[in-house]
């Protein structure tokens, strides 16, 4: 069954470095989306992408994020300046085209660690 | 997306059948009922989905009430692998996120 696979599993970074965590979303979905989970804490949306460009974001989601799909196939969500707060879980979720009727499909995950 | 209520936890006795109840009294007549687990470690993962009639796949059974204001998700015969934090989120049409809450964090026993 085809799956969303994300890399790396873990990435510890330095505060105020960049870094850019990476997704290969199922190679028929249109719809692409991040969430994030800090330790203990619930699943939180934060951003979603469709036909090329942000079509919704969290108040999360602010100017230190960016996402990307640069080659169609990868799916990538920057963080330009990271803070220790950023320290969390973060998955990556596709969706087939279609309504609320459509589940999103997810990744394991990337854990951020940030020092 | 209308909000859910779920029980914090559950136990259940392996091979037994669990019954993990959602309320969504605020429920919209276009609203789908999503269910989504995340086992440890592991990112969520899709379980079933219904609008008014009850759903079987092969995961999981979803019971709908008739007035859609509460679902009862079932699993037939709980492994140790079933062991999960269950999520109860509604959906609207069109490419609304998932609204995660707290979910039912099931335990299951050998």
């Amino acid at each position: 069954e085809p799956e969303v696979t994300q890399t790396p599993s873990h990435q510890v970074t330095q505060m105020g470095q960049e870094v850019i965590l990476r997704c290969v979303p199922i190679s028929n979905h249109l719809y692409f989306y991040w969430y994030r989970q800090i330790l203990g804490q619930k699943v939180e949306f934060l951003v979603s992408f469709y036909n090329n460009e942000i079509s919704e974001k969290s108040e999360i989601f602010d100017d230190q994020f960016s996402v990307e799909r640069p080659d169609g196939s990868n799916f990538t969500l920057k963080i330009r300046s990271t803070k220790l707060e950023d320290s969390a879980m973060y998955f990556c979720a596709s969706r087939i085209q279609g309504g609320g009727n459509q589940p999103q499909h997810f990744g394991d995950g990337t854990r951020l660690s940030i020092l | 997306d209308a909000k859910t209520t779920q029980p914090n936890s559950m136990e259940s006795n392996e091979e037994e059948p669990v019954h993990l109840p959602c309320n969504h009294s605020t429920i919209s007549g276009t609203d789908y009922i999503h269910w989504y687990r995340q086992l440890p470690s592991q990112g969520p993962e899709y379980v079933i989905h219904g609008l008014t009639s009850n759903v079987n796949n092969r995961m999981a059974s979803l019971a709908i009430a008739e007035d859609r204001k509460s679902s009862t998700l079932i699993l037939h015969r709980a492994t140790l692998r079933d062991a999960a934090v269950y999520y109860c989120i509604l959906r609207s049409s069109g490419n609304t996120p998932l609204v995660f809450g707290k979910g039912t964090r099931l335990s299951v026993i050998a």
